[in-house]
């Protein structure tokens, strides 16, 4: 059954630093999100994707983070200048695109640490 | 604002005996629901959806209910397993004004005892 990749599973980072979380949704879905859970607490929205540009995005999506699909397969999460608070899952999602019936599919997560 | 929340924190049920999940949303705008399964350290998994246009939906040992009047979902797994055990979670989609945005409820634990 297709599925959503997600790397690294783990990633521990100093504050301030650069991370890149990556993402390879599911061939043939149009529309590419990312979700993000903090520990204990419900999983919430960050930015959905679509046609190479972003369609959605909450209000924790500030400047700080961005979101690329490089090429054909990957989808990218980068945060620029991480703070504790970003510690948290990270998980990407894809769906077909169909908005009347849309489900999405999720990865299983990158658990981020920022120290 | 909106909101989508769960009645109960955990549920305790017994191997073979039926669960019922419940979960409440506060925007009647809403037009989609999934109900969604985490087991520890992973993604949270699709269980079964279901559209404001119905009242009810089967898949294979689960069944979801929609009661749009008292703004109520719930989710029945029959003949619970070991398996079962995980954090289940609802999801609405439209109440944010957004089309494609899936806003969660706070999850349910749900144990299975031998």
């Amino acid at each position: 059954e297709p599925e959503v990749t997600q790397t690294p599973s783990h990633q521990v980072t100093q504050m301030g630093q650069e991370v890149i979380l990556r993402c390879v949704p599911i061939s043939n879905h149009l529309y590419f999100y990312w979700y993000r859970q903090i520990l204990g607490q419900k999983v919430e929205f960050l930015v959905s994707f679509y046609n190479n540009e972003i369609s959605e995005k909450s209000e924790i999506f500030d400047d700080q983070f961005s979101v690329e699909r490089p090429d054909g397969s990957n989808f990218t999460l980068k945060i620029r200048s991480t703070k504790l608070e970003d510690s948290a899952m990270y998980f990407c999602a894809s769906s077909d695109g169909v908005i009347t019936n849309e489900k999405l599919f999720f990865g299983s997560g990158t658990q981020l640490s920022v120290l | 604002g909106e909101s989508v929340g769960l009645h109960l924190p955990t549920l305790s049920v017994q191997e073979g005996d039926n669960s019922i999940i419940n979960c409440a949303y506060s925007n009647s705008a809403s037009d989609y629901f999934i109900w969604y399964k985490q087991e520890s350290g992973k993604g949270p998994q699709f269980i079964i959806d279901i559209r404001s246009n119905m009242d009810k939906r089967q898949g294979q040992r689960v069944t979801v209910l929609l009661n749009k009047t008292v703004k109520h979902l719930s989710l029945q797994i029959a003949a619970t397993q070991p398996g079962d055990s995980a954090v289940y979670f609802c999801a609405e989609k439209g109440s944010s004004g957004s089309a494609r945005q899936l806003t969660f409820g706070s999850g349910t634990q749900l144990t299975v005892l031998p």
